[in-house]
């Protein structure tokens, strides 16, 4: 399965600031997914990034707060927006699925803290 | 609207003892479910998953059991060791392949 690098792994921001995560794969993907997990809960599909087009975003995430970037196959950024404390989260990037049905690949999360 | 449902959000089990964590779902388009373990500071990993053709599906120490009469499934670990230790998460799509709808996780707990 791939192998995915993610960074930062943590950052404490300020708010009204802007944090940009990168994910690097070490193959080519066709989709890219950006989660976040908040405190105690599930993790949560923000977006679908694929290469080429713009990001596909689930209902209460937009574009404006969660810009996204795919240049190309291996490769995307999260950005995330004029922070405030309740984006204090960990944010994932995931990839799949692979050989086994189902199989995503997580990187391995931001933890994003705001003050 | 919580359509995958983890209610217990922890369990301590002893060493060599069986675990047993639990999972709920409300959409009965959910075909293909999944559970997936993650460590501190990393990412979940994939453990197991299981179609909704079957109810039951085992690889080594764990098995996950499929009831979709009662839109319910649970993780079998058996035995239980303490590098089981970790939060572990359900997940759900619609069909294998298709983005995932996660539960809260449960954290475990084997304690030595």
């Amino acid at each position: 399965s791939a192998v995915i690098s993610q960074k930062p792994s943590r950052d404490i921001c300020q708010r009204g600031t802007s944090l940009t995560i990168q994910c690097q794969v070490d193959s080519q993907v066709t989709m890219m997914f950006w989660y976040r997990q908040q405190p105690g809960q599930s993790l949560t599909l923000i977006a679908t990034a694929n290469q080429g087009s713009e990001a596909t975003y689930e209902s209460g995430f937009v574009i404006d707060k969660f810009p996204i970037s795919r240049p190309n196959l291996t490769f995307s950024t999260l950005t995330v927006s004029n922070m405030s404390p309740e984006d204090s989260s960990i944010y994932l990037c995931s990839v799949g699925p692979g050989p086994i049905p189902g199989g995503y690949t997580f990187g391995s999360g931001t933890r994003l803290t705001v003050v | 609207d919580q359509q995958v449902k983890q209610n217990s959000p922890s369990l301590s089990v002893q060493e060599g003892r069986i675990s047993i964590l639990n999972c709920d779902y409300t959409n009965s388009m959910f075909d293909y479910f999944l559970w997936y373990k993650k460590y501190p500071a990393e990412g979940p990993t994939f453990l197991i998953s299981i179609s909704s053709i079957k109810d039951k599906n085992e690889d080594g120490r764990f098995t996950v059991f499929l009831n979709k009469s009662a839109k319910h499934l649970s993780l079998h670990i058996v035995p239980s060791q303490p590098g089981d230790s970790a939060v572990y998460f359900c997940a759900a799509s619609v069909t294998s392949g298709s983005r995932l709808t996660f539960g809260e996780g449960t954290q475990l707990t084997v304690n030595p």
